[in-house]
């Protein structure tokens, strides 16, 4: 069964300092991976996904995330933090399932404060 | 455009009341979700629709009632409700099935009392 993992439930960076939110995995096969962003009191949206393409991907606001297929992880990393990146991040494995849909496998959430 | 729209997008009501939330995608999805989210925790998925039919629900209560009236459009009717029903609800879309990325609405946040 797939699963994920986020190392650190909460990260408190100083702004214009880099950003690193941890996220590990277990895949029986090759997984797809995203990454969410949650502001409070919003919706979630999409920071970025590895579908099997290159391991860095490229994001919104400034995000990447490198897939280690030896470390069985996908990072979420920032060089230099703002203020409105203060939110809930959430790192998501796409899991197939008999019935061929896809079902969401959902870390537990990472809150990442950012101090001014 | 990758928008789900929801609404209401605040809802009260009394565990005695009916009513319903709303989801709309234009984007040509094939694939509605409903999610029920609690503070501080991750979705947790409630119901999938695949090309307009139920395809997954995830032993959800029956005092909500998935309604997929169309390719654009996903119902959640409510009756009944419980307090700890309170929570954010959210919609997403996905191309098909097998579509991987799911895009999701703002939410309705509703309280039951």
């Amino acid at each position: 069964a797939q699963s994920v993992t986020q190392l650190d439930s909460h990260v408190s960076v100083s702004e214009g300092t880099p950003v690193l939110l941890r996220c590990n995995y277990s895949s029986s096969y090759s997984p797809s991976l995203f990454w969410y962003v949650q502001h409070p009191n919003k919706g979630l949206q999409l920071l970025l996904k590895y579908t099997s393409a290159a391991t860095l991907v490229k994001g919104i606001n400034g995000f990447e995330a490198e897939f280690k297929k030896s470390e069985t992880s996908f990072h979420l990393t920032k060089p230099s933090a703002h203020m409105s990146d203060a939110a809930e991040y959430f790192c998501v494995v796409s899991d197939r399932n008999a019935g061929n849909n896809r079902k969401l496998i959902w870390g537990l959430g990472t809150s990442l404060a950012v101090n001014p | 455009d990758t928008e789900v729209t929801q609404t209401p997008k605040h809802l009260v009501m009394g565990m005695t009341n009916k009513k319903s939330l709303k989801c709309e995608q234009h984007m040509g999805h094939r694939a509605m979700y409903w999610y029920k989210q609690k503070a501080k925790k991750p979705p947790e998925l409630m119901f999938v629709y695949s090309y307009e039919k139920l395809s997954i629900n995830e032993s959800v209560p029956s005092r909500f009632s998935p309604e997929c009236p169309n390719s654009s459009l996903l119902n959640l009717h409510l009756h009944a409700l419980q307090p700890e029903d309170s929570a954010l609800y959210l919609c997403a879309s996905s191309q098909g099935p097998g579509g991987e990325t799911q895009y999701f609405g703002p939410g309705t946040r509703l309280l039951v009392l």
